[in-house]
């Protein structure tokens, strides 16, 4: 069974700094990708970057980069120069290709508190 | 622009009765999802659908049920046999069910027990 799992409940970092937020995962798929998304209060749900298992490079978009360590199963997200808008629950997610791992699996969050 | 409503935004139910979150989206997406959030909690998938007229169970369908007679369109009612249904849901869409592809979301309905 797939299973994604977010060690960190919570993380404060100071804004201008750099952050990354904890993710493993596990799953027998050999095809499979990888998501990060953002969620304010608000609530809606901000697609951050995806990385594909078979992808040879991080993933990077703009402020945001994946750490990609296949062979540790880590899919660690970065967050360069925090703003006080990061200030979001974060959500790792992953779907494989067969069968039942094709619906989207989520960790519990990280909650990431910028401070000015 | 394409994407996904929701509405209403807010919605006060009594005990007993029926209500229906509305989801519709213009993407053209085959697949689409309904999950629900509990305060401080991840997300819970309730039931999903990869084409018209098909629909299947997810973690937690118990006391919800849900049509797609359209592909732009997947209502979920809340029903009285859902016993603790005050959490925010939210309906996400994806092109295919493939490790490629993410989900779109809604904004959400955040629906309160009175």
């Amino acid at each position: 069974a797939q299973k994604i799992t977010q060690t960190q409940p919570g993380m404060f970092v100071q804004e201008k700094e750099a952050v990354t937020l904890d993710c493993t995962y596990d799953t027998s798929d050999p095809s499979y990708g990888l998501f990060w998304y953002k969620q304010p209060s608000s609530g809606e749900m901000i697609f951050l970057i995806y990385q594909g298992s078979y992808d040879q490079q991080n993933a990077t978009e703009g402020r945001y980069s994946l750490n990609f360590q296949k062979a540790r199963k880590s899919a660690n997200l970065v967050i360069s120069a925090s703003q006080l808008g990061d200030s979001a629950m974060y959500f790792c997610a992953m779907r494989g290709n067969a069968g039942n791992n094709r619906k989207l699996i989520w960790g519990l969050g990280t909650s990431l508190a910028v401070n000015p | 622009d394409g994407g996904i409503t929701q509405s209403p935004k807010y919605l006060f139910r009594k005990e007993g009765q029926n209500v229906t979150l509305s989801c519709e989206q213009n993407l053209n997406h085959d697949a689409m999802y309904w999950y629900r959030q509990d305060p401080g909690q991840g997300l819970r998938l309730i039931y999903y659908s990869q084409i018209v007229n098909d629909f299947q169970k997810g973690d937690i369908a118990e006391g919800y049920s849900v049509s797609r007679e359209k592909k732009e369109s997947f209502p979920l009612t809340v029903t009285s046999a859902q016993k603790n249904p005050t959490a925010f849901y939210l309906c996400a869409s994806s092109p295919l069910d493939r490790a490629a592809y993410g989900y779109t979301f809604g904004s959400g309905t955040r629906l309160t027990v009175v």
